[in-house]
């Protein structure tokens, strides 16, 4: 069975530009996260998905990044326009309720 | 909101046992994560525990005390390819699991 599937896994952009990050969660996954992670930090939650539906979006900084899951399987997060602070690891994870199967990250550095 | 703490850093030698403590504070807990993350991989899943009490996994194991909002993930047998970041994540209500800053241990021969 696959994993989580997440693209591009690198991603060097300068600052002002826009960026997207895909993900594609296992199979039957209803639960689909978005974590951000700095270097030597935990992730942190930015967005999680039921299906179609964003339930927790509080974390997103909604000025500059959106994300969406139309047809409740794979997403997508953007960042316009990007700034250097974004560069970190873009995360994305699925469950079914339990524990999160991550995928192998997108690293983002802003220049 | 919740609170997780955590060693920054620990360091061990192959063939010991390490044992990586993270403490939290939260309302509504349902259950606390362990998982391993090895430089620029994503994090894989190690132990969940939900109730008091120690949970074993072969050279793993994982303890949580509830009342003490305390848990800790017990490593064995140290392996050189158990140097890691360790990240303690606790889930409060239904889906939603908070991580630590994570534990780098490292295991030296």
């Amino acid at each position: 069975e696959a994993g989580v599937v997440q693209s591009p896994r690198y991603k060097i952009i300068e600052k002002k530009q826009p960026v997207a990050f895909w993900c594609n969660p296992i199979s039957g996954h209803n639960t689909l996260y978005w974590y951000l992670q700095n270097l030597g930090q935990g992730p942190e939650l930015l967005i999680r998905y039921e299906n179609e539906e964003a339930v927790d979006d509080s974390q997103l900084p909604k000025d500059r990044f959106s994300a969406e899951r139309l047809k409740g399987v794979d997403s997508t997060l953007k960042i316009q326009p990007a700034e250097l602070g974004d560069s970190a690891v873009y995360l994305c994870a699925s469950s079914t309720g339990g524990e999160l199967f991550f995928g192998e990250g997108s690293r983002l550095t802003v220049l | 909101g919740q609170n997780i703490d955590q060693p920054t850093e620990m360091t061990a030698t192959e063939g010991a046992i390490v044992q990586i403590n993270c403490t939290y504070q939260t309302s509504g807990f349902n259950g606390l994560f362990w998982y391993q993350q090895h430089a620029g991989e994503a994090p894989t899943f190690l132990s969940y525990n939900v109730l008091d009490g120690l949970e074993e996994k072969g050279r793993f194991s994982s303890f949580l005390s509830r009342s003490k909002g305390y848990s800790y993930l017990l490593l064995k047998e140290l392996q050189m390819k158990d140097s890691a970041s360790y990240l303690c994540a606790v889930r409060r209500g239904s889906y939603i699991p908070t991580f630590g800053r994570g534990t780098s241990l490292i295991v030296h021969p």
